[in-house]
């Protein structure tokens, strides 16, 4: 059981570059998120999505793109990157919203813009 | 949307009991309250998580005070496995976004 599979793992991309951020779950979960980690800060939720289909801006949604096509993958997109999006992202997913519900993470894909 | 306050940092010796603590004045009657940890270079791991009652398991145990105005994570025997950036959160029980983003976090030191 893989759980939360983040691909890649490591990325540098040069200022105004584009590029997809991969992740997928083999729990059937309905919930997942895309989380940004600056150093030495906690975690920032940038963009939600409760089900194939359907998806809501977090905290810091600005310069990033979603889609949710199906229910296993959940994309995350940097269009024109900036050294601002310097940062390691995190993408976790969970059964459902309720406030009982854990969240799987992924182990992360440290992007560095140049 | 209730926030936690937890110290910056926190140092142990390996083999001795660890209490984390977590304030939340402002928790509402339905929120829940979750710990999760950060391991070096490593995504958050679920921990615990409680609504009143104190709760056990194999990880860890959560002290919940009677008031619920805060929390204490227990690690029973700390061992250097156990150095980590430790996150309190508040979940509505009721459901909703709320409560998704992390703070800072405890960074617990385990020393050998």
């Amino acid at each position: 059981n893989a759980g939360v599979t983040q691909t890649p793992k490591f990325r540098i991309l040069k200022i105004g570059q584009s590029m997809t951020l991969q992740c997928t779950q083999d729990m059937n979960h309905n919930y997942m998120y895309w989380y940004r980690q600056d150093p030495g800060m906690g975690l920032k939720l940038i963009y939600y999505s409760v089900g194939a289909g359907i998806t809501d801006k977090g905290e810091v949604p600005n310069g990033y793109n979603v889609s949710r096509s199906t229910t296993e993958d959940f994309p995350l997109r940097l269009e024109l990157a900036a050294p601002s999006q310097t940062s390691v992202y995190f993408c976790a997913s969970s059964r459902d919203l309720s406030g009982a519900n854990v969240l799987t993470f992924g182990a992360g894909s440290r992007l560095t813009v140049l | 949307d209730a926030k936690t306050t937890q110290p910056n940092s926190m140092e142990s010796n390996e083999e001795e009991p660890v209490h984390l603590p977590c304030n939340h004045s402002t928790i509402s009657g339905t929120d829940y309250i979750h710990w999760y940890r950060q391991l070096p270079s490593q995504g958050p791991e679920y921990v615990i998580h409680g609504l009143t009652s104190n709760v056990n398991n194999r990880m860890a145990s959560l002290a919940i005070a009677e008031d619920r105005k805060s929390s204490t994570l227990i690690l029973h025997r700390a061992t250097l496995r156990d150095a980590a950036v430790y996150y309190c959160i508040l979940r509505d029980g009721r459901g909703g976004a709320d409560g998704l983003t992390f703070g800072k976090g405890t960074h617990l030191i385990i020393q050998p």
